[in-house]
């Protein structure tokens, strides 16, 4: 039973167009939700994280805008790129099992040039 | 950030044999290692918690005799996969965390096939 739910699967987009990834939980108990990116054959890597104290973060081209009443949170890659054609998880903790990540689906981005 | 790595990054096995993959924290002491398994186009899926000097907690439904974990230093944990199957063909990734981080850190992978 996947606790953290991500939409779409997959998603394509132009080059220079806005990708956006959503992920929705149930548990109340979560309190920190990383976002990975991982390519074909490596190991996923930190993109950006947020805790529900804050409603959005952005570093560069990376956003999440988090929802604390819903329950949802989002990835918003601006000016897509090529090279971000790539398979992005979102994720959740909670304080008690620091570290224990509890990962969506995934969602297979393609960016075409 | 910090570096996780793994070794072997491939291995190939016959069936029934066991199979030993290490992790390493390089640049910090990873008080807490996690080991996951990603079957392809699939998410990733806790196997097990392991801390320095004490015994790994398993996920429901992951055998702990067939998935010895070791965190024997601040630095080193290892995975041995036993009397392996082909079912157990899979992508197998660390992480840790620690020095003081709350970001945890992952390793690039190991690749398992069991002939």
């Amino acid at each position: 039973q996947q606790q953290v739910k991500q939409s779409p699967q997959s998603l394509i987009v132009q080059k220079g167009g806005i990708s956006i990834i959503n992920c929705a939980y149930e548990n109340t108990a979560f309190d920190y939700f990383p976002w990975y990116q991982q390519f074909p054959g490596k190991g996923p890597a930190l993109l950006i994280a947020i805790r529900p104290d804050v409603s959005e973060k952005k570093e560069g081209r990376f956003t999440i805008s988090f929802n604390k009443s819903a329950k949802q949170f989002s990835l918003h890659i601006m000016d897509s790129q090529p090279g971000d054609s790539a398979t992005y998880f979102c994720a959740a903790s909670m304080a008690d099992s620091w570290g224990k990540l509890q990962f969506g689906a995934g969602t297979q981005v393609v960016v075409t040039p | 950030g910090a570096v996780v790595s793994q070794h072997p990054s491939r291995v190939i096995c016959k069936s029934g044999t066991s199979v030993k993959i290490e992790c390493r924290s390089l640049d910090f002491q990873a008080t807490t290692m996690f080991w996951y398994r990603q079957f392809p186009k699939q998410s990733l899926m806790l196997m097990a918690t392991s801390n320095e000097g004490s015994k790994a907690t398993y996920e429901q439904g992951v055998e702990k005799d067939k998935f010895l974990i070791n965190h024997a230093s601040l630095t080193l944990s290892t995975l041995t996969v036993t009397s392996a199957h082909p079912e157990d063909s899979s992508f197998y990734i660390c992480s840790a965390i620690g020095g003081g981080r709350e970001t945890q850190y992952f390793g690039p992978g190991t690749r398992l096939l069991v002939l």
